[in-house]
């Protein structure tokens, strides 16, 4: 069965700190697609970034971060030096290569970031 | 206008009201989605549609009635909804992975209809 855990239901930092968000998934299918996407308080969820199965490197862009580790099966993202901006709920999302249509959401982490 | 674009962002719904929810993509795109949003629970895929046919019917109650004209639009009816009903309601587009190649089939969304049923 597929399943996404954003065990981290709520984090609070103040600003400059660093932050990670942790995403564990659980996938039967060898080839899948993970993804990023932030939630600010507008609603709208905005795409931060897409991996597949077969690409371990981490990703770097600016400030954020992510490191794909398959032999734990998680995904986990970094903010560095966090900004009042970065407050939102982060949602970790699963597809798999037999059904990219279907996207399997974690339950979201909440992010406050204070000045 | 540029990428997904919902409306209404907001409404409010009578159980006896019938509306419609608009989702329009500027992206190009072939394939789109409804979601609900409730407040702590993931993401729920309601239906999708690929090249204007729907492809998942996510087992959603029959008084949700979705219609896709073309590619750039998609409309969910909605008639005799219940309180449990009142989410936000998400339109997402993505283009065919088998068409355009890795990575075209990641979602992007709207900005959502917030919706309240009475």
């Amino acid at each position: 069965a597929q399943k996404v855990t954003q065990a981290q239901t709520e984090i609070s930092v103040v600003e400059k700190e660093d932050v990670t968000l942790d995403c564990v998934y659980e996938t039967r299918d060898t080839t899948y697609y993970l993804f990023w996407y932030k939630q600010p308080p507008s609603g709208e969820l905005v795409f931060l970034i897409r991996r597949n199965s077969f690409d371990e490197q981490n990703e770097i862009s600016g400030r954020y971060s992510w490191n794909f580790q398959k032999s734990t099966s998680s995904f986990n993202f970094t903010i560095t030096a966090s900004q009042v901006v970065d407050s939102a709920v982060y949602f970790c999302a699963l597809s798999e290569s037999y059904n990219t249509d279907k996207l399997i959401f974690g339950t979201g982490t909440r992010l406050q970031v204070f000045p | 206008e540029t990428g997904v674009t919902q409306t209404p962002r907001h409404l409010v719904m009578g159980m006896t009201n019938k509306k419609s929810l608009k989702c329009e993509q500027h992206l190009g795109h072939n394939a789109m989605y409804w979601y609900k949003q409730s407040a702590k629970k993931p993401l729920e895929l309601m239906f999708v549609y690929n090249f204007k046919e729907q492809t998942e019917n996510n087992s959603v109650p029959s008084r949700f009635s979705p219609e896709c004209p073309n590619s750039s639009h998609l409309f969910l009816h909605l008639h005799t909804l219940q309180p449990e009903d009142s989410a936000l309601y998400l339109c997402a587009s993505s283009q065919d992975r088998l068409a355009g190649g890795e990575g075209a089939d990641t979602q992007y969304f709207g900005p959502g209809t917030r919706l309240t049923v009475l």
